[in-house]
């Protein structure tokens, strides 16, 4: 069941903070984190296991909701090389298959 | 670092014509997938595998079935091209239980004619 991912896209300037939402109708096992560059290859950013879990990566970072059904992930002082698809891949159950929404697009111009 | 080949970055077929798409990685991972790429519908899962000779369905399975005979290939194919398979299509591994993130190949650019 593929996870639904808000807003569809975002434009930024340099700076300015972002917040990206994934959620599920059903309590999820994980959540991934992956930024996709035009003509390039997603590329991981963070996993999350446990409710109420946060967790950072230089200015992202991505908080996983206590009922493990919602995940958001936040962008601050964006800069310009913050700019893609940002996509979340979720995982039911126990098992490790993944599936990921629709994405989000974020531009961020100077 | 981890690698996930894929055999192609671009192919050319005809319908009707079976399609294999190669994938290898290089980290003695356990899981891989089977992801196509169409504009304004993301990431969808065509076949998960878990371990070798193990696979599961994803969420458009149809039209295609996988082969994992080795642990560091897993094989995608397409019986019979179809236009409507027309898409970037791209393997990735990870390495299980989810404490690390997943590994995706650079894809292949399919296009049937």
């Amino acid at each position: 069941q593929q996870p639904v991912q808000s807003p569809q896209a975002v434009i930024l300037r340099e700076g300015e903070d972002a917040v990206i939402n994934c959620s599920s109708s059903k309590a999820l096992y994980s959540v991934h984190w992956y930024r996709q560059k035009h003509g390039e290859a997603p590329v991981f950013l963070m996993i999350l296991l446990k409710g109420g879990e946060q967790k950072g990566h230089e200015k992202i970072s991505a908080s996983f909701n206590e009922k493990k059904q919602q995940s958001s992930l936040y962008l601050t002082a964006s800069q310009l090389s913050y700019s893609g698809t940002y996509f979340c891949g979720t995982a039911q159950g126990g098992s490790e298959k993944l599936v990921f929404g629709k994405g989000t697009k974020l531009t961020v111009n100077p | 670092d981890v690698k996930v080949t894929q055999s192609s970055r671009y192919l050319v077929k005809r319908t009707g014509e079976k399609v294999f798409l190669e994938c290898v990685q290089d980290m003695d991972h356990e899981n891989m997938f089977w992801y196509r790429q169409d504009p304004g519908l993301g990431l969808r899962l065509i076949y998960f595998s878990y371990d070798v000779k193990m696979k599961e369905k994803g969420d458009i399975p149809e039209g295609y079935s996988v082969s994992r005979e080795k642990k560091e290939r897993f094989s995608l194919i397409l019986e019979s091209a179809s236009t409507n398979q027309t898409s970037m299509y791209l393997c990735a591994s990870s390495l299980g239980p989810s404490s690390r993130g997943g590994f995706f190949g650079q894809g292949t650019r399919l296009t049937v004619v």
